[in-house]
């Protein structure tokens, strides 16, 4: 089946730790976003590529990086950096047009210990 | 630049009843526009869309008209079910050439009771 998945589920981060969060599709799509959800807000994008070794920050990148060295995989890094880290992440990816459905994943929970 | 705002939740309802989640918007161009759907612990899927002015998008009993007039996208179902409880998401698009970047809305919980 097509689809969309992220790891872990869940992941733990200590103080001034790195931790990545894991994103493959196997959609053959372009386009691959990251998108955070805090409770009650809408999701807010985190970066963005279009196509492989290329990426753009989005509207709350600070604290986060990204690479895109495969088609298949967009793996996102939250960095020591990131003072407020607990959230919701989503991953997704499209054909890249502004009328193409997003394609979600079922997401991972980040937790500060 | 570009937003979009949606009625505040939880909108609470008994089975069988009639759904309306508001939802308006504020961007330059011609966006697309999107209503996504989020079950508890889940990603979001895509319930429905609409790419230009007068579309109607309907998918599982719900429809969302694009009214360009009044830069709205409100969402409907005759009949909800227990199964709709869900989170709901307006979106739009911005112009052809953002490669598909989303502006979502905040989100309406919907709870509906047997």
């Amino acid at each position: 089946d097509g689809g969309i998945t992220q790891s872990p589920k869940y992941l733990f981060r200590k103080e001034g730790q790195n931790v990545t969060l894991s994103c493959e599709q196997n959609l053959n799509h372009d386009a691959m976003y990251w998108y955070r959800q805090d409770p009650g807000q809408g999701l807010r994008l985190i970066y963005y590529s279009q196509i492989v070794n290329d990426f753009q920050k989005g509207d709350i990148a600070e604290g986060y990086s990204v690479s895109r060295e495969k088609k298949e995989s967009f793996p996102l890094t939250v960095t020591s950096a990131q003072k407020n880290p607990t959230a919701f992440y989503l991953c997704a990816s499209s054909q890249g047009g502004s009328q193409e459905t997003q394609y979600f994943g079922p997401g991972t929970r980040l937790l500060v210990l | 630049g570009n937003s979009v705002t949606q009625m505040e939740g939880p909108v609470t309802l008994s089975e069988e009843a009639f759904l309306t989640i508001n939802c308006t918007y504020t961007a330059t161009g011609y966006p697309s526009l999107f209503w996504y759907v989020q079950y508890p612990g889940e990603g979001l899927q895509l319930l429905l869309k609409a790419t230009k002015a007068d579309d109607k998008g309907s998918n599982k009993g719900f429809e969302a008209t694009y009214r360009k007039e009044t830069t709205s996208f409100h969402l409907e179902k005759g009949s909800v079910q227990v199964s709709d409880s869900a989170v709901y998401f307006c979106a739009l698009s911005e112009t052809p050439d953002s490669w598909g970047k989303l502006q979502f809305g905040a989100g309406t919980q919907v709870v509906v009771t047997p």
